[in-house]
């Protein structure tokens, strides 16, 4: 059964880092474009960060370009989601997401995690 | 404010039909990446409702149907019921950022 699980949310200060970590079950990580999207409190789904599935290419939106970095660990199969800088506007859930297709990048989302929640308040 | 534009909110009674529109560019549905759309219940992540423009998943319900034409989608949904009560998203690919775009989100009300 392909599942999702994230997890390292939490509450965190202003000008902070928290590393946010994505666990992959029943399928190789190493196949698949991979999403981190966010959704603040109330409001609509943010992109956040792509990688491609070789690992080579990763791509920001822009309101994080410069201060999130997305990165794997095939021997986990695992996911992660370096956020430095953070400011309060990056209070969010964060989802992780896979690329439907192996390989691909501009396919639909599925599944989803459940979501972790990081709140930047000081 | 959302690189692909939804209504904020729609509405109909149980047994009506509602429809939600998607409007993009040419750097994503108009230059031809298929479209998504997703529900969202409270409290839980969002679920693919139609992938590829038009294509329901197995045990989406086929009062959901998708279009897609020119810089445009739409999600309609027919024989509302109060189940279907839930955000709607729609997604695409963006080439100018190399990555995914959504809509701002449509909620629906079933009256």
């Amino acid at each position: 059964q392909v599942q999702l699980v994230e997890s390292g949310g939490g509450v965190v200060q202003p000008g902070r880092s928290l590393r946010l970590a994505c666990a992959a079950s029943g399928f190789t990580l190493s196949r698949y474009g991979m999403f981190w999207v966010r959704q603040a409190p109330g409001k609509g789904l943010e992109w956040v960060a792509l990688m491609w599935y070789d690992g080579n290419h990763k791509y920001y939106g822009d309101s994080v370009k410069g201060r999130f970095t997305i990165s794997r660990d095939n021997s986990k199969n695992t996911l992660y989601l370096q956020m430095n800088s953070l400011r309060a506007e990056d209070t969010a859930i964060y989802y992780c997401a896979k690329n439907a297709v192996a390989t691909g990048t501009t396919d639909w989302l599925d599944p989803w995690g459940q979501g972790t929640l990081v709140t930047v308040s000081s | 404010q959302s690189v692909l534009t939804q209504p904020p909110s729609v509405s109909g009674a149980p047994g009506q039909g509602v429809t939600i529109s998607c409007t993009g560019s040419r750097s994503n549905i108009g230059a031809g990446y298929d479209v998504h759309w997703y529900q969202q219940l409270p409290g839980t992540a969002p679920k693919v409702l139609i992938f590829a423009n038009t294509r329901r998943p197995s045990g989406v319900p086929d009062r959901f149907f998708g279009s897609k034409s020119g810089t445009s989608a739409s999600l309609a949904i027919t024989g509302l019921q109060a189940e279907d009560e839930a955000d709607y998203y729609c997604q695409s690919y963006d080439s100018n950022l190399s990555g995914s775009v959504f809509g701002g989100g449509t909620k629906v009300t079933v009256l």
